[in-house]
């Protein structure tokens, strides 16, 4: 069975970073793409990020281009994600997703809530 | 740009649902495939793919479930809406990683 846990979230005030982690397990880590999705209050679910699964790929929606970092580490079946320079705007649910790639998200974790406000 | 409609649908049950989608711009990759998914997202629950490729339902997906279209007009049917199917619903373009606004399927 396809697992994944995200940890990591927390308030944390504008300006301020945060480091999100999404721990996997039931299928092979390094050989998924991988996918940061989130949904914002009251919004619909944006995709924010993803990764090949060889890290040699990596890209980002605009609004988090040059803030965020997406990385892994496949020997701890383990997904990534450094945000920098955090504004209100990106207050969410931060979901970790096994990217097809192009054919969506097969499988989910159960997110974790990043709040930005002083 | 994806763009949903309705994007509030009450039904009753056991009646049929249905959501459209349409984007602005083809989605047919150049490997020939059309690359729309379908994504519903139950209250309190995380998203759940339901369609991918337009069609292909996945695993474990109730066969009341259907996804038809081409180019850039798509449609994800419910023949028999059940209490469970309320939640909100998402198209999602492939080939560009974005989602349509998101359809509030709720009973009558």
């Amino acid at each position: 069975e396809v697992l994944l846990v995200e940890s990591g979230g927390g308030l944390v005030q504008p300006g301020g970073s945060l480091r999100l982690a999404c721990a996997a397990s039931g299928f092979t880590f390094n050989t998924y793409w991988m996918s940061w999705v989130r949904l914002a209050p009251g919004k619909g679910l944006e995709w924010v990020a993803n990764i090949k699964y060889d890290e040699s790929e990596k890209y980002y929606v605009d609004s988090v281009r040059g803030r965020f970092t997406i990385s892994r580490d496949n020997a701890k079946n383990s997904l990534y994600l450094q945000m920098n320079s955090l504004r209100a705007a990106d207050t969410a649910v931060y979901y970790c997703a096994r990217d097809g790639p192009w054919t969506g998200f097969d499988s989910w974790g159960q997110g974790t809530l990043v709040t930005v406000s002083s | 740009v994806m763009t949903q409609s309705p994007l509030s649908l009450p039904v009753t049950l056991g009646q049929p649902a249905s959501i459209s989608c349409r984007s602005s711009q083809s989605l047919v990759h150049s490997d020939g495939n059309t690359y729309l998914n379908w994504f519903q997202q139950r209250p309190g629950q995380s998203p759940r793919r339901l369609i991918y490729k337009v069609s292909n339902r996945d695993s474990g997906v109730p066969d009341r479930f259907s996804g038809s279209g081409s180019g850039t007009y798509f449609t994800l049917k419910i023949s028999r809406v059940e209490a469970e199917d309320v939640g909100v619903y998402y198209c999602m373009s492939g080939t560009q990683y974005i989602f349509g606004q998101g359809t509030k399927l709720g009973i009558k």
